[in-house]
């Protein structure tokens, strides 16, 4: 079965200061993994992916995210936050062994306090 | 533009109505998903398609139903028989079901009811 947590439903940041917002995943087989972003009233916007290779992958608008496969996460990261970055992020993963669906994770709200 | 249209926007049913989303994509993509929001749940499936003419329940499909009669079109009725239908609705679509591309997500429908 594949399922995705995000254990924390609030995440506050002063803005400058480095953000995380966390994602562990569960699947049978390896993971295609993605982040998304969500704002009030809107639908998801594609932030980044890990498909194979390197396991740190960068995305939009300055996040990375880093693949630990012996911990099953894929946390998003950013250097320096930004109060335009306050919203709903979502983590998703797929299994590659041929599960044809998206699996998310309950969102995280990041708010940027400036 | 390439993308995914929903409407409307905004909806509101009477209690005993049967009402239908829209949901129409340009990006030539072979699977289409319906997904349920509701606060603090994060997104869960209610119905996919992955070609025309077929589809499979997904965690959530009671009281809903769809059809796949062209590629670009997956529309969602929301029948009399779902108990709480308010929540916000997204519709999604990939390029190759199996494939490791991301989703792209329309704006949304918000369905209240009256």
């Amino acid at each position: 079965a594949q399922s995705v947590a995000q254990p924390e439903d609030q995440v506050n940041v002063a803005e400058g200061n480095p953000l995380t917002v966390k994602c562990t995943y569960s699947v049978s087989g390896n993971p295609y993994l993605f982040w998304y972003v969500q704002y009030p009233n809107r639908g998801l916007q594609f932030l980044l992916k890990y498909i194979t290779g390197d396991n740190l992958v960068k995305g939009s608008y300055g996040f990375e995210a880093e693949f630990n496969k012996s911990q099953t996460s894929f946390h998003l990261k950013k250097p320096s936050a930004l109060v335009s970055d306050s919203a709903l992020y979502f983590c998703a993963v797929r299994d590659r062994a041929g599960a044809n669906n998206l699996f998310f994770g309950t969102g995280t709200r990041l708010t940027v306090i400036p | 533009d390439g993308g995914i249209t929903q409407s409307p926007k905004y909806l509101f049913r009477k209690e005993g109505q049967n009402v239908t989303l829209s949901c129409e994509q340009n990006l030539n993509h072979d699977a289409m998903y319906w997904y349920r929001q509701d606060p603090g749940q994060g997104l869960r499936l209610i119905y996919y398609s992955q070609i025309v003419n077929d589809f499979q329940k997904g965690d959530i499909a009671e009281g809903y139903s769809v059809s796949r009669e062209k590629k670009e079109s997956f529309p969602l009725t929301v029948t009399s028989a779902q108990k709480n239908p308010t929540a916000f609705y997204l519709c999604a679509s990939i390029a190759q079901p199996d494939g490791n591309t991301e989703a792209f997500f329309g704006q949304g429908t918000r369905l209240t009811v009256v």
